[in-house]
């Protein structure tokens, strides 16, 4: 069965520090990748998504996040985090158009 | 995008009896989701709802204990039936304006007694 894995389950980061959240996903056909992120007392927003293409695919708020085929992975990235990032990320492959898995999520912490 | 609204935002229940969650999209979807969201856990799909067929249910979900209703393209409902403490969750629905693109709802926040 597909599946999903991210590394991290609780990050914490002071403001300005760089983020690097690591998801992992199985093999399985056509994926297409999501991002989603929650911040507190919110709903999932989407933050990003890759179908093809350039694998450096940039979202919002100046998240990125690399598509590396060889390795199954789909890694989240921000330059400089703000105190405002404090959220929980949820990595989400989408198998054959219609099987999307959800990973465990990472909470992010950033101190001001 | 889409603006999708949840009723209610959240309830407490008593064992045994049964909860309709209520979604509503200010456009019109083909394809809405429900998901749950345990305590301290990930998201996982209950159920597709397309109109004018019946929901596809993912494995470990029957239509007997969650069973939903798609009377149109911007509304759709989720029963929790016969609940158990083991139904305390959240449930999201979500939507598909955009081809395997999903927009989540604010959720409904269930304890149950």
């Amino acid at each position: 069965a597909q599946s999903v894995s991210q590394h991290n389950h609780h990050v914490i980061l002071s403001e300005a520090a760089s983020l690097e959240l690591g998801c992992n996903y199985s093999y399985g056909g056509t994926v297409n990748l999501f991002w989603y992120v929650q911040y507190p007392g919110q709903h999932l927003q989407l933050l990003l998504k890759y179908f093809s293409g350039d694998p450096l695919v940039k979202g919002i708020k100046g998240f990125e996040a690399e598509f590396i085929k060889s390795k199954f992975s789909f890694n989240l990235r921000k330059p400089s985090v703000q105190w405002s990032d404090t959220a929980e990320y949820f990595c989400a492959p989408r198998y054959n158009n219609n099987d999307m898995r959800f990973g465990a999520g990472t909470r992010l912490t950033v101190k001001p | 995008s889409a603006v999708i609204s949840q009723k209610p935002s959240r309830d407490i229940c008593q064992r045994g009896t049964s909860l309709t969650i209520q979604c509503q999209v200010d456009s019109q979807v083909t394809m809405m989701f429900w998901y749950r969201q345990q305590p301290g856990q990930s998201l996982t799909l209950i159920a597709t709802a397309n109109q004018g067929s019946e929901a596809t249910y993912e494995s470990g979900f029957v239509i007997d204990k969650f069973p939903i209703s798609r009377p149109n393209l911007t509304f759709s409902t989720l029963t929790v039936s016969n609940m158990s403490p083991e139904d305390s969750s959240i449930y999201l629905c979500s939507v598909e304006p955009i081809r395997e693109t999903q927009y989540f709802g604010p959720g409904t926040r269930l304890l149950v007694l």
